[in-house]
């Protein structure tokens, strides 16, 4: 069984960094194909895609936030890590990490497992 | 703005059909990359619904399908119950942008 959790600060204040773990278990970052990736949903609003790491340390980043994203993994610690740099208030959301494929199947691109998601606000 | 063009609200009574529609283009359904489907209840976390255009995980009911045509795809919801009051989303791939894109969410209300 298949799960994830994120962990981090509630509340950040405007210009700092963020740092966000994705704990999982149930899968290993060192498979083929395997990947984990963020997602986030600002208040009241549509899911915003992030980034992506792969078991072979492939990361993909959003085009617009990709001076400002980093993603890591520790395989022995089954921990995928974000690093956001320079919050603002519009970055207030919900953080979600999901168990992503890249295999030749239907699932490929899809995100079919998520963690709960933690709440993230900026402000002073 | 998204990627992916959903109409944000959609209703139907119980026992009734619904469909909800994505549009892209052909650098994402249109390229043939495939189009996924989340369940988000109120308060919880997105689940997967369909994917693969077509495809259910195990545990989702039948009443859920999924189909594509170009660059459109669409999401059926047969014999509406009211657990069903959700947003659902679509999403696929854009080779374009390089980039995981989801439509904008579509609001089902189940009167």
């Amino acid at each position: 069984q298949i799960t994830l959790k994120e962990s981090g600060p509630t509340l950040v204040k405007p210009t700092q960094t963020l740092t966000l773990t994705c704990t999982f278990s149930g899968f290993s970052l060192t498979t083929n194909g395997v990947g984990v990736g963020w997602i986030r949903q600002s208040p009241g609003k549509a899911l915003e895609w992030l980034t992506i790491i792969y078991w072979d340390d492939d990361k993909r980043y959003r085009s617009s936030l990709k001076t400002r994203l980093t993603i890591t993994k520790d395989t022995s610690k089954n921990q995928v890590v974000l690093i956001m740099t320079n919050m603002d208030p519009v970055d207030t959301g919900t953080y979600y990490c999901a168990h992503s494929l890249t295999t030749f199947t239907a699932l490929r691109n899809a995100f079919d497992i998520w963690g709960q998601g933690t709440m993230v606000t900026v402000s002073s | 703005q998204s990627v992916l063009t959903q109409a944000p609200s959609v209703s139907g009574a119980p026992g009734q059909r619904v469909t909800i529609s994505c549009t892209g283009n052909s650098s994402n359904i249109g390229a043939g990359f495939g189009v996924h489907w989340y369940q988000q209840l109120p308060g919880t976390a997105p689940k997967l619904l369909i994917y693969g255009d077509n495809n259910r995980p195990s545990g989702v009911p039948d009443r859920f399908s999924g189909s594509k045509s170009g660059t459109s795809a669409s999401l059926g919801i047969t014999g509406l119950q009211a657990d069903d009051e959700a947003h659902y989303y679509c999403q696929s791939y854009d080779s374009s942008l390089r980039a995981w894109v989801f439509g904008g969410g579509t609001e089902l209300t189940v009167l």
